[in-house]
């Protein structure tokens, strides 16, 4: 139980185009989920914590316009990169925390802005 | 200024060998967990700690949950080319509160 899933693993797109990535809860609802961005060799860093049904809770520094993120239902949330630039080229992982059962993360989307 | 804190940041040992990585912290948690995250993939949670000086095992993995609630270490035993992973910390100050996470230890476990 408690899969999180995450579409694409990977994908490669041109500089100024935009990019979506979902992340679905497959057998729990989740009301909120959570997007990470990872480089290489380093930990994760909280991006913003995405609220079904309300906007997304950003973190200092992370570009609300740039990431947009939507939570449209309790089992999907959405993180748009927008504009990609090769800087934003990363590993970007969502996750959902079930308070018994720890965080349940993605497997992580490899994002290389070319 | 990181809440919690993990060291070592990088380790390489030879397969057989024990180990342990600690993450610490100057604050109280009322629950902390541990997680190890292999190359391409997400975190996986491994152990979930509330009790000071709570000690759980999971196979070949020993983890201690500090009297104070503040650290907590993670001891390995003949450690395993499948070890080999980003292993993080992470905790939560009160019930309901979201999880910090620690840097990570980097553990290289090489046959």
């Amino acid at each position: 139980g408690a899969v999180v899933s995450q579409h694409p693993s990977r994908v490669i797109c041109k500089s100024g185009t935009s990019v979506k990535i979902e992340c679905r809860s497959l057998d729990f609802q989740a009301t909120t989920m959570f997007w990470y961005r990872q480089f290489p060799k380093k930990s994760l860093m909280l991006m913003a914590t995405s609220n079904e049904g309300s906007k997304a809770t950003y973190e200092q520094g992370v570009e609300k316009d740039k990431f947009l993120i939507n939570h449209a239902s309790l089992t999907l949330s959405t993180l748009t990169v927008t504009s990609a630039h090769p800087e934003d080229s990363s590993f970007y992982i969502c996750s959902a925390n079930r308070q018994s059962r720890g965080y349940t993360f993605g497997s992580g989307t490899r994002l290389t802005v070319v | 200024t990181q809440l919690l804190e993990q060291s070592p940041q990088f380790l390489s040992i030879q397969e057989g060998e024990n180990l342990t990585v600690y993450c610490n912290s100057s604050s109280v948690f009322s629950s902390l967990q541990w997680y190890r995250q292999e190359p391409g993939e997400g975190p996986v949670l491994l152990v979930t700690v509330v009790t000071g000086g709570e000690v759980k095992k999971l196979k070949r993995l020993t983890f201690q949950f500090g009297d104070a609630r503040k650290d907590s270490s993670l001891h390995i035993t003949a450690a395993q080319p499948g070890d080999t992973g980003l292993y993080l910390c992470a905790g939560a100050r009160n019930y309901g509160q979201n999880f910090v996470f620690g840097p990570g230890t980097r553990l290289s476990v090489l046959p």
